[in-house]
């Protein structure tokens, strides 16, 4: 199975401030498409998972351009411009590209 | 707009089996993926299979090959789970997710999730 390893495992940031996750894969998630299928989701406390980011940078719907995603091959990062209180959560990355699907470890975000 | 709706929480004991559902609304159904999850409270994330409703065929996690089936009714588009011969390492929330496959190929909308409590 691929192993998705993601840093740090937690945050604690101060509105306005920015941060960065990083999600790093054992083997490449391209695809044979051409498509790497890595995304990120947060889960918001109590909730179930929302997608934030569809193949590497691409934004969900209705997701705020202070999101942004980066990356290729095996390394991959999440950037939150900006962060704002609703931030707060457990982000996850998540490989669909070889089966299994797996998941990172999640980063817990917390506001200061 | 679409809508993932699960069935209630459920208590069960061990060696027994529960049948989780998934009722969809607002897309096709009929032509579309379902996946399903499973998270221990405080732990990440475990994909358990998917399955396309026009066929019925699925790809499951080998971890979960056994444990989960994965059905579908197209009629009431809903999608189901079966969890057999549950122990306490089964006792987690199960989550339902379609699987869009058009543009993102991911997991856009996901079921509130279901807490299933393996004990006797």
């Amino acid at each position: 199975d691929v192993v998705m390893t993601q840093t740090p495992p937690s945050l604690s940031v101060a509105i306005g401030q920015s941060v960065s996750i990083s999600c790093k894969s054992s083997q490449s998630l391209v695809y044979s498409d051409g498509k790497t299928y890595l995304h990120w989701l947060l889960q918001s406390p109590g909730q179930s998972p929302k997608l934030l980011i569809y193949q590497v940078s691409n934004l969900g719907s209705g997701v705020p351009d202070r999101f942004s995603g980066t990356g290729s091959q095996k390394d991959f990062t999440l950037k939150i411009s900006r962060v704002e209180a609703e931030d707060l959560g457990v982000y996850y990355c998540v490989q669909a590209t070889h089966f299994p699907f797996t998941f990172g470890s999640g980063t817990k975000l917390e506001i200061k | 707009q679409v809508k993932l709706q699960q069935s209630g929480a459920e208590l069960v004991k061990p060696g027994a089996s529960v049948k989780l559902s998934c009722k969809t609304s607002g897309y096709t159904f009929s032509t579309s993926y379902m996946s399903w999850f499973k998270q221990i409270p405080g732990q990440s994330i475990e994909w358990i299979g998917m399955i396309y409703a026009g066929d019925g065929g699925t790809g499951y996690n080998q971890k979960f090959k056994g444990k989960a089936t994965l059905t579908v009714d197209t009629s009431s588009s809903t999608a189901y789970m079966d969890l057999s011969s549950l122990t306490t390492e089964d006792s987690a929330v199960y989550f339902c997710a379609r699987l869009e496959t058009t543009v993102a190929t991911s997991f856009d909308y996901w079921g509130q999730g279901v807490m299933v409590t393996v004990s006797s």
